[in-house]
């Protein structure tokens, strides 16, 4: 069946701008993290959905990151201002249900920030 | 520390076992983890052990978990040069999140 799926593949932005990344996870799966991978950070957990509840927000880095769930199913991250420093590979990842072992990744959005 | 440590590198030639160690911090973690990322691609996972195993055993791939020292070891037996890649280590956390180490890079030399 499809996996988690994420767009745009790339993106390039000068800094200062707005962006948003999108995914679509698995069908089913209702819990659903955002990470980013970066040279500096490696992998770093950013925020979390599970199902209707509020989400958890403990590893957004600043307040110019913001992410939504809508309809239980396909996320949006937002970033605002972009600055160098958010330029990362940003990944998504979902699993059937909270307490599941595995998480199934998407190939992720590389976000260049120039 | 609030880390999970791996070590960055590791060299092996063709046909001998590989061995990636790691530490972790929360021992309350349910699940740890081992994930492959080759190049350009997503994050594989390849195998995981549950907190209250010491060892599981999979193909070509073991796992070895003393909770005691919160300790983590993947041993690939007959390394290929397939089996390049960055290996992380993760465990879980509350809300069932990954912390990740920052990679083991394994080359394979023919």
């Amino acid at each position: 069946g499809a996996g988690v799926s994420q767009s745009p593949s790339n993106k390039v932005t000068e800094k200062g701008k707005d962006v948003e990344l999108r995914c679509d996870p698995i069908s089913g799966h209702t819990a659903l993290y955002w990470y980013r991978q970066s040279l500096g950070q490696g992998l770093e957990f950013l925020i979390y959905f599970q199902g209707n509840s509020a989400p958890d927000k403990s590893g957004l880095p600043s307040d110019r990151f913001s992410a939504e769930r809508t309809g239980g199913s396909v996320s949006t991250l937002t970033i605002q201002r972009t600055q160098q420093e958010d330029s990362a590979v940003y990944l998504c990842a979902s699993t059937p249900a909270y307490g599941s072992y595995e998480q199934y990744f998407g190939p992720g959005t590389r976000l260049t920030v120039t | 520390g609030e880390d999970v440590e791996q070590s960055l590198f590791l060299s092996v030639r063709e046909g001998d076992s590989s061995v990636i160690n790691c530490t972790y911090t929360d021992s309350s973690s349910t699940y740890l983890y081992w994930y492959k990322q080759e190049p350009g691609a997503g994050l594989q996972l390849l195998t995981y052990i549950f907190s209250n195993m010491d060892m599981k055993q999979d193909q070509r791939l073991t796992v070895l978990l003393n909770k005691k020292d919160k300790h983590l070891s993947l041993r690939i037996a007959d390394t290929q040069t397939g089996d390049s890649a960055i290996y992380f280590c993760a465990e879980t956390r509350s809300q069932g999140n990954l912390i990740f180490g920052k990679g083991t890079k394994l080359s394979v030399k023919p």
